[in-house]
Order: C-alpha cells, then sequence, then structure tokens
C-alpha cells in the first residue's frame, strides 16, 4: 500500500517569490493534515481537513498561507509571498478520520534566500 | 494549551543496551498518544499507538506505556541496534478540537544514537 505521497521534496527560492507543495494521502483516508516542523523542533499543525472541508485553519498564518483539497483527495499548500522565516519543513499526514493514527509524508524541505 | 515535554533531548548508549524514553503532557484531556521516529532529512514513522483507556503497546524490541492520570509516556527500545538510532518523538491527540487543538501536539523529540 502506498504511503502519503508529497512533491516537491526539496525547493529552494528567492523571498517574495510563491511556492507550492503537493499532498496525496493515502487511499480512503478522509483526514488531511498540513504541519510545519522547524529545525530542532516538533512539528506544529497549520491545517486539517476532513474531505475537502477546512475544519481547523486557526495556526494558518492567512495573510500568506493559502492550502486547498479538491475532491477531498488530493491538498495543495501555497505560500505567497515567501519570506525567510518560512524555510522549514512542510509535512503533510493523513489519517482514516480524525481519532486514527496519523501517517506522515517524507515532507518538503524549503528554503528561502 | 497542551505542552508535551521529552526527556533526554539526546542520548548516546553502546549497541545493547535498554533505554528508556520519556514524554510528558501538562493536559491530561487527550483521545491516544503516538510515538514517532525520524531518520535524518525524512518524514515521521509511526511505531506506536496508545489510546487514552490503553496502558501499554508492544511491538517487536518497542514497548509504550501510558499513565494518563499523571500525564506520562515511556518508550521501552529492548536490546538497541546502531539502527534505533534516529529522533524519537512524542505526540499527543487531545480531546477538544479547534484553535490548533485538531492536529497532535508534538514534543521536541530525543536524538537517540546507538553505538556500535
Amino acid at each position: 500500500e502506498a504511503g502519503v505521497v508529497q512533491s516537491p521534496r526539496y525547493k529552494i527560492i528567492e523571498k517574495k517569490q510563491p511556492v507550492a507543495f503537493w499532498c496525496n494521502p493515502i487511499s480512503g483516508h478522509n483526514t488531511l493534515y498540513w504541519y510545519l516542523q522547524n529545525l530542532g523542533q516538533g512539528p506544529e499543525l497549520l491545517i486539517r481537513y476532513e474531505n475537502e472541508e477546512a475544519v481547523d485553519d486557526s495556526q494558518l498564518p492567512k495573510d500568506r498561507f493559502s492550502a486547498e483539497r479538491l475532491k477531498g483527495v488530493d491538498s495543495t499548500l501555497k505560500i505567497q509571498p515567501a519570506e525567510l522565516g518560512d524555510s522549514a519543513v512542510y509535512l503533510c499526514a493523513s489519517s482514516l478520520t480524525s481519532y486514527n493514527e496519523q501517517f506522515f509524508g517524507p515532507g518538503t524541505r524549503l528554503t528561502v534566500l | 494549551k497542551q505542552e508535551v515535554t521529552q526527556i533526554p533531548a539526546a542520548l548516546s548508549v553502546p549497541e545493547g543496551e535498554n533505554l528508556v524514553l520519556n514524554c510528558s503532557f501538562t493536559d491530561s484531556a487527550i483521545y491516544n498518544l503516538q510515538w514517532f521516529r525520524q531518520d535524518p532529512g525524512k518524514g515521521l514513522t509511526s511505531l506506536l499507538l496508545i489510546q487514552s483507556s490503553q496502558r501499554e503497546q508492544t511491538s517487536g524490541r518497542l514497548n509504550a506505556s501510558l499513565d494518563k492520570s499523571s500525564g506520562r509516556s515511556t518508550l521501552y527500545i529492548a536490546a538497541s541496534q546502531p539502527g534505533d538510532s534516529a529522533t524519537y518523538l512524542c505526540a499527543v491527540k487531545g480531546l477538544y478540537s479547534g484553535g490548533g487543538a485538531d492536529g497532535l501536539t508534538f514534543g521536541k523529540g530525543t536524538h537517540l544514537i546507538i553505538q556500535p
């Protein structure tokens, strides 16, 4: 069974440029999460989706970050414009429901120059 | 707001030793607790999930315990091997939703090195 797929694995951009990350969750998983992980820290939740509905986006900086999960499967996280402080690893996770075990993708490592 | 602390932050032991990693959380209103390992430059691999009603879970050489009332969990690794070297993260799922609490709340992890 395929795990959570993310792309790209690495991205280097200059500040003020836009960037997008893509996630394909495990088949059949209704709940999808985006987390941010800074160096030496544990991941922190950005947004949770139940199918195509964003049910908790309170930690998402909405002035520059946006996310969507069309058709309740794949999801895209976008930053526009990127700032130096956005350099981090962006992790996608999915679970059968919000109370089941979460499975993580390999992450996208973003470097903003 | 839930806070998760992991002790020690780093640990280096010779191969073959049994070891214990500690995790504490401030709010006992949790639904479950998950232990992960993270290899350098990689995502998180789920090791064990303990529901709040459970006391422990076992998988191979790994055993995780949960004392919800005291806000503590331990991960026991038996007969450690060099391949166990990684960062181990503890995370809790709260009972209540919203306000950023819908996901897992993570500790900073324990960086483990097993010397051959």
